[in-house]
C-alpha cells in the first residue's frame, strides 16, 4: 500500500519553468525521500529531509516538509529537458520498519 | 566506485516457469532490499536482507523468495510465473540498513516480461 501520494500524476512545462510536485502522506514519519527515475532506469536518490527539518536544498532543487499538514513539496528551478522523468516522494514511519514506501510518482515532461 | 548491478537486465518468460534475478550490491553494503514496479501498482516492497538474513517481508506470495550470501550478494526468485509477475524488479542496497536514514541505492533494474 502507498504512504505517500504524489500531486500532480503528470506536469508538462516549458524549459525555465519552475516544477513543483506535492507529496502527502497518513502516518508520522522518520523521514521523506524524493526520488527521479528517468524511463524504463533505476530510481537515483535526490534528497532526504527529516521530521524535524523543514526545508533543503540540493542545487536547482528544493525540498519543505511540513509535519502538521503531512505533506512535502520538492521544487525544480529553472528545469532543463534533461530534468523529464518520473519524481517519487518516499517515506520511512516512524517507529516502524525503517523500509521506505514510496508513492506512485509523478511523470515531469519539460519542453525544450 | 561501482553501482548496484543487476543482471540480467530484460528476459521473457514463459506462464508456468520460474526466474532468478541477481543482485550485487555497492562494495561494502550489507543491505540489500528489492521491490516490484508496475503500472498499476507502482513500486511494490518485497522483502530485505541484511546478512544474509532476511530481515523485512512485504506482502508476497510465497511463490516469491529471495537470499543473501556472504559476500552481500543477493538473488530473488519467483515460481510458477504469472502474466501479472511482469515488471521492473528493482534491487537496492544501503550501508548498514539500520539506521533510518540511510540512503539506499537502486540498480537499473530487471525488466521480465512473462507470456
Amino acid at each position: 500500500s502507498q504512504q505517500g501520494e504524489e500531486d500532480p500524476q503528470a506536469l508538462s512545462i516549458q524549459e525555465g519553468e519552475n516544477a513543483t510536485m506535492n507529496c502527502s502522506y497518513k502516518t508520522s514519519i522518520n523521514n521523506l525521500q524524493w526520488y527521479r527515475q528517468n524511463s524504463g532506469r533505476g530510481l537515483v536518490h535526490l534528497i532526504l529531509i527529516r521530521s524535524n527539518e523543514r526545508e533543503k536544498h540540493s542545487g536547482r532543487l528544493r525540498v519543505t516538509l511540513d509535519t502538521s499538514k503531512k505533506s512535502s513539496s520538492l521544487l525544480i528551478t529553472a528545469s532543463r529537458a534533461a530534468d523529464t522523468a518520473s519524481y517519487f516522494c518516499a517515506t520511512v514511519t516512524s517507529g516502524g520498519s525503517y523500509i521506505p514506501t514510496f508513492g506512485r510518482g509523478t511523470s515531469l515532461i519539460v519542453h525544450p | 566506485k561501482a553501482g548496484v548491478t543487476q543482471t540480467p537486465r530484460y528476459l521473457i518468460k514463459t506462464r508456468g516457469q520460474q526466474v532468478t534475478l541477481s543482485c550485487s550490491p555497492i562494495s561494502g553494503h550489507r543491505s540489500v532490499s528489492w521491490y516490484q514496479q508496475t503500472p498499476g501498482q507502482g513500486l511494490q516492497f518485497l522483502f530485505e536482507y541484511f546478512s544474509e538474513t532476511q530481515r523485512n517481508k512485504g506482502n508476497f506470495p510465497g511463490r516469491f523468495s529471495g537470499r543473501q550470501f556472504s559476500n552481500s550478494r543477493s538473488e530473488m526468485n519467483v515460481s510458477t510465473l504469472e502474466l501479472g509477475d511482469s515488471a521492473l524488479y528493482l534491487c537496492a542496497s544501503s550501508g548498514a540498513g539500520t539506521t533510518t536514514g540511510n540512503t539506499i541505492y537502486f540498480g537499473e533494474g530487471s525488466w521480465l516480461t512473462v507470456v
